[in-house]
């Protein structure tokens, strides 16, 4: 079953407002990966966070690895037209198989 | 630089019939994955492979099977296709350990 629990499902943005989404679990990760997927591509990763407390960017993404390692975050600011796609948060459970989100589908409205 | 390629982009089976969808990855990774993408479900793993003759399954195998003959290939077949098997199948493959994985585009089934 769903091991991840991403929020919210859907969400449409005025350009230009920040973003936040977040994902969750009741087993603790050791690792957590945002990837965002374009229609009619693959996944894409955005962040990878290793490390409990962590922040880190990726020009206007943000991602936090939470403290008690069963959650993260996702900001995006000032958000553009290009951002419309579906963003999972994955993380590795028995060894290196990563278990996905069930997605935060954005769209923008322009 | 290609990355992952996966073939076909589309395909339309009936049921019973069977299939193959070939993964091909140039960037000498050692793990190679097949995930299904169904609405609301996010991405599940089927099988994987460590390596090069290696494979074990994932969270949902059955219905489908795997060889890694070569390291560049990971090839995922479908011996009697069923309407639950539709989805969008997502071929990766990563240097394993905490390394990223690279996806490829998909492959788009439809069993009727």
């Amino acid at each position: 079953g769903q091991q991840l629990n991403q929020s919210p499902q859907s969400m449409f943005i005025q350009e230009g407002e920040d973003v936040s989404m977040n994902c969750t679990s009741s087993s603790i990760f050791n690792t957590w990966l945002w990837y965002k997927q374009e229609p009619g591509e693959g996944p894409v990763l955005l962040i990878a966070l290793y490390k409990a407390g962590e922040l880190t960017s990726n020009g206007r993404l943000t991602a936090q690895f939470g403290i008690t390692r069963k959650d993260s975050f996702l900001n995006i600011s000032a958000s553009i037209p290009s951002d419309v796609g579906i963003y999972f948060c994955a993380g590795p459970k028995y060894g290196n198989k990563l278990v996905f989100g069930a997605g935060t589908i954005l769209r923008v409205k322009s | 630089n290609a990355g992952v390629t996966q073939t076909p982009k589309f395909r339309v089976l009936k049921t019973g019939q069977s299939m193959t969808l070939l993964c091909a990855q140039d960037m000498n990774h050692e793990y190679m994955y097949w995930y299904r993408q169904d609405p609301g479900m996010g991405l599940r793993l089927i099988h994987y492979s460590v390596g090069e003759g290696t494979t074990a399954k994932g969270e949902v195998p059955d219905g489908y099977n795997v060889s890694r003959l070569k390291k560049q290939n990971f090839l995922l077949g479908l011996e009697s296709a069923a309407p639950s098997q539709t989805s969008v199948y997502f071929c990766a493959s990563s240097y394993g350990g905490n390394s990223p994985l690279h996806f490829g585009n998909g492959t788009r089934l439809t069993v009727t």
